[in-house]
């Protein structure tokens, strides 16, 4: 099946400091690319919705100064997280749908952003 | 808004049991709908999916049913196996967008 890759699945950065994360859909184009934030325990929250060759397209309350989004062609979209702060930390995941495979979305691996 | 901030309801089965497991969800204009398995650490996993025009759906071991009329959507589990121990998520795209909004989540444990 279709693989949605994140990278890196690990990160610890300070607080102060940006820190960059990938999606990549392996083997599928998709113009868009959805990016999600799950706290412990808790349901996935979607933050915004990245469109390749345009602005992304963010969610009430998500700050699109501070969650830069990139997507930079059909096959790759990238979450900044500038300037962390410690109640940045969460999981981030990122999802994408095949060009032309109706309602199918495949979902990454996440990746844990650990802010101290 | 979507039902976020809440802490996961825990079910807790044996194995060789059947699991059903719960969502209500609060849009009627939501046309699509999705189960996700979830473990630790992982992102999430297609288990199966409904559309609106339909009431019961079979994959393998699994059955969603869907109840329009109380907007509830239930995913049974045959024969529950300890690897299914896993946060479970119902999700929904509501009418004419195909972004799923996510649920609250199930946490199932499976005792052996």
């Amino acid at each position: 099946g279709a693989v949605v890759s994140q990278h890196p699945s690990r990160v610890i950065c300070k607080s102060g400091t940006s820190v960059k994360i990938e999606c990549r859909s392996l083997d599928f184009q998709a113009t868009t690319m959805f990016w999600y934030r799950q706290f412990p325990k808790q349901s996935l929250m979607l933050m915004a919705t990245s469109n390749e060759g345009s602005k992304a397209t963010y969610e009430q309350g998500v700050e699109k100064d501070k969650f830069l989004i990139n997507h930079a062609s059909l096959t790759l979209s990238t979450l900044t997280v500038t300037s962390a702060h410690p109640e940045d930390s969460s999981f981030y995941i990122c999802s994408a749908p095949p060009l032309g495979a109706g309602n199918t979305i495949y979902f990454g691996e996440g990746s844990w952003l650990t802010v101290v | 808004g979507e039902s976020v901030g809440l802490h996961l309801p825990t079910l807790s089965v044996q194995e060789g049991d059947n699991s059903i497991i719960n969502c209500a969800y609060s849009n009627s204009a939501s046309d699509y709908f999705i189960w996700y398995k979830q473990e630790s650490g992982k992102g999430p996993q297609f288990i199966i999916d409904i559309r609106s025009n339909m009431d019961k759906r079979q994959g393998q071991r699994v059955t969603v049913l869907l109840n329009k009329t109380v907007k509830h959507l239930s995913l049974q589990i045959a024969a529950t196996q300890p690897g299914d121990s896993a946060v479970y998520f119902c999700a929904e795209n509501r009418g004419g967008s195909y972004i799923p909004t996510f649920g609250r989540g199930t946490s199932l444990i499976v005792h052996p």
